[in-house]
Order: C-alpha cells, then sequence, then structure tokens
C-alpha cells in the first residue's frame, strides 16, 4: 500500500459513542495533520504532529483527542460529539518537518463522520 | 501574516473551454504556492506547485498556474475544459512555518 490510508471511510456514532478514526501513512514522512472539513466553511486544521510529538493543537474542543503512536499512525479518538461535529475529517502527511510543509501535503481519502 | 484568496466560489465554463481559477497570496517570505484537487468525499490531491525556479508550472490532467509575484497571484488555467475537472479546487501557500489553504473553488462544467 501506498500514500496515505484512513479508516473508516464512513461512520455513524451517536452523541454517547466512543470511537476512533486511524490514519496511516507510508511514505515516510515525518509530520502528519489532522483537519476538518465542514460543508461551506474553510478546512479547519486541528491538530499537528512532528516525529510523533504534538506540535499543534488550534483550540479543538477536548471531546477530540489525538494519538500519534509512531510516525506512521495517527489516531482520532472521539467521545461525546455534538451533531455540529459532523464533518469529513482529512488526515495528512508532510516531507518536511511539521510547519514547514514546502513539498506540500499528501491527504488521505477522510472519513465521513455524522453525529446522531 | 500570509493568506490565500480565491476569487469567485463558485465557476462555470462549458466543456472545451479555457478554465481560469484565480488565486491571490500575501505573504511576506518567498512563498511556496500549490493547487489541490477534491472530487466528492475525497481527499485532497495535488495538481501542482510551485517552489523556485521557472514561474510556469505544469501539472497533472493538463493544468498549469503562472507565479506572478507582481501580482502576487497564482491563478490556475486549462485550455480545455473535460467534464471530469468538475470538482472542488484549492489555492494554498506555504510560507515560513505556516501552511494556508482559500476557502475553495467549485468548478462546473456544463456540456
Amino acid at each position: 500500500e501506498t500514500g496515505v490510508t484512513q479508516t473508516p471511510r464512513h461512520l455513524v456514532m451517536g452523541m454517547t459513542n466512543k470511537k476512533s478514526l486511524k490514519c496511516e501513512q507510508h511514505l515516510g514522512h515525518n509530520a502528519m495533520y489532522w483537519y476538518k472539513q465542514s460543508a461551506k466553511k474553510p478546512l479547519e486544521l486541528m491538530f499537528v504532529y512532528s516525529l510523533e510529538e504534538r506540535v499543534e493543537n488550534n483550540s479543538v474542543p477536548s471531546r477530540f483527542s489525538p494519538e500519534c503512536p509512531n510516525s506512521s499512525h495517527l489516531f482520532l479518538h472521539l467521545h461525546t460529539l455534538q451533531p455540529e461535529d459532523s464533518a469529513l475529517y482529512l488526515c495528512a502527511s508532510s516531507q518536511d518537518r511539521a510547519g514547514f510543509a514546502n513539498y506540500g501535503y499528501t491527504f488521505g481519502s477522510g472519513t465521513r463522520l455524522t453525529v446522531v | 501574516a500570509q493568506s490565500v484568496t480565491q476569487l469567485g466560489s463558485h465557476v462555470s465554463v462549458s466543456e472545451g473551454a479555457l478554465v481560469l481559477l484565480r488565486c491571490n497570496y500575501s505573504s511576506s517570505v518567498p512563498p511556496y504556492l500549490f493547487w489541490y484537487v477534491q472530487y466528492p468525499n475525497q481527499g485532497l490531491q495535488l495538481l501542482l506547485k510551485y517552489t523556485t525556479g521557472a514561474t510556469l508550472v505544469k501539472g497533472i490532467n493538463g493544468f498549469e498556474a503562472e507565479f506572478k509575484k507582481s501580482e502576487t497571484s497564482f491563478h490556475l488555467t486549462k485550455p480545455s475544459a473535460h467534464m471530469s475537472d468538475a470538482a472542488e479546487y484549492f489555492c494554498a501557500v506555504s510560507a515560513g512555518n505556516q501552511f494556508y489553504f482559500g476557502t475553495g473553488t467549485s468548478l462546473t462544467v456544463i456540456p
């Protein structure tokens, strides 16, 4: 497998559920990112990891909890979400260290999350 | 501070017509510039990028973009639109230690 792989592709969860999104990159990149994409809104950077260390957390509610066990894997743990959290969640990786993505990002296909 | 502005959230062109998607940026340092395309329920795919060197950059699917420093622009063009070009297009800038995306332009291709 190559590129950035996200699972699951679709997820429906109730507001009291706990679920996790998974991202895996097979590119040997040094940084990984979580973005939220909501309808009619710009891409929102949520979390940034560089060599497994979290370097940025853009005021994201605590009901979202990231985890980066190694440089190839990134998780987003979800609990007690709200309906407004429904969105497409995109994982990306970059060759550069975090914040210096001069080669650009490689994105996964995203997880379409619906909170009911 | 850096930022990206995409003029026109929706653009419609006829099949076979010229595609022009506009992007202007502001940056206090030399920027790296990108165009991404997103098809429905997919992630963003890199179309092309400008880092240094030649200001006219060719990308995939027949797209190209020209970096014009004097105009702080990086407009995306394609000579002849195809139905498969219908998608959302994002301009992005990397400058210093920040990466910014534009708000996107939805391209509709009319048969």
